[in-house]
């Protein structure tokens, strides 16, 4: 099976700029999770969706959202980009049942000048 | 809440010898814990988990991790590093307070294993 697969995988953004990135699971993975990984605070859970709805969603601000479209597609928006959202994004999909293990994709590094 | 901690930023291995990166945890009720490697400008590669049965898990790359309940500890294990190994180690929990639901990754912050030749 092909594995997770991200786009873009680079991305230059300014402040106040907003961004659409994407993730594709792997075949037969119907959640998709969304991570921001930073020097600072590490790898933090952005939200998990899960046929197309928002099942569970960590600590930030609204600016950050997500949708999953009915083929398990997912993309991640953030509006009004700050300096700080300088990150590397990371999109793990996996099957369902406790125990799963979750794959991740190589992510989009996003640099806001 | 529940916790992941990596108590060393970096280990440093000689290439041939055992190593060692450490992992302690907190979580309310059975654990479902996990290993994963992440090469410069990567994402993560999953090696290891560990969710019921044996206390010693086998992974990926000849790395294994023993899961010890008393000391809450799920230290990740490999009998002769390769130079190749160096890379980017994270050790996580599953959040399982999510109202049933299978809840999301709580990472610990890595820690860098050099492999020296």
């Amino acid at each position: 099976k092909a594995g997770v697969t991200q786009t873009p995988r680079y991305l230059i953004k300014t402040r106040g700029q907003q961004v659409t990135l994407s993730c594709s699971p792997i075949s037969g993975h119907r959640s998709v999770s969304w991570y921001q990984q930073t020097p600072g605070q590490g790898l933090q859970f952005l939200f998990e969706y899960f046929s197309e709805t928002q099942r569970n969603k960590g600590n930030f601000p609204g600016r950050f959202s997500g949708r999953q479209f009915s083929n398990s597609r997912s993309e991640m928006n953030v509006s009004t980009l700050e300096l700080g959202d300088s990150a590397l994004y990371l999109c793990a999909s996996r099957g369902q049942g406790y125990g799963e293990t979750q794959y991740f994709g190589p992510g989009t590094r996003l640099l806001v000048l | 809440a529940q916790s992941v901690a990596q108590p060393e930023d970096q280990v440093n291995v000689a290439e041939g010898n055992p190593l060692t990166v450490k992992c302690t945890y907190s979580v309310s009720g059975n654990p479902y814990l996990f290993w994963y490697v992440q090469y410069p400008n990567r994402g993560l590669q999953f090696l290891l988990k560990y969710i019921t049965g044996d206390n010693l898990v086998k992974g990926s790359y000849g790395f294994e991790a023993e899961f010890n309940k008393s000391q809450t500890s799920f230290h990740l294990k490999k009998p002769s590093a390769l130079v190749s190994d160096s890379a980017l180690y994270f050790c996580a929990v599953r959040d399982v307070n999510y109202g049933g639901s299978q809840g999301n990754l709580i990472f610990g912050k890595g820690t860098k294993l050099s492999v020296k030749p």
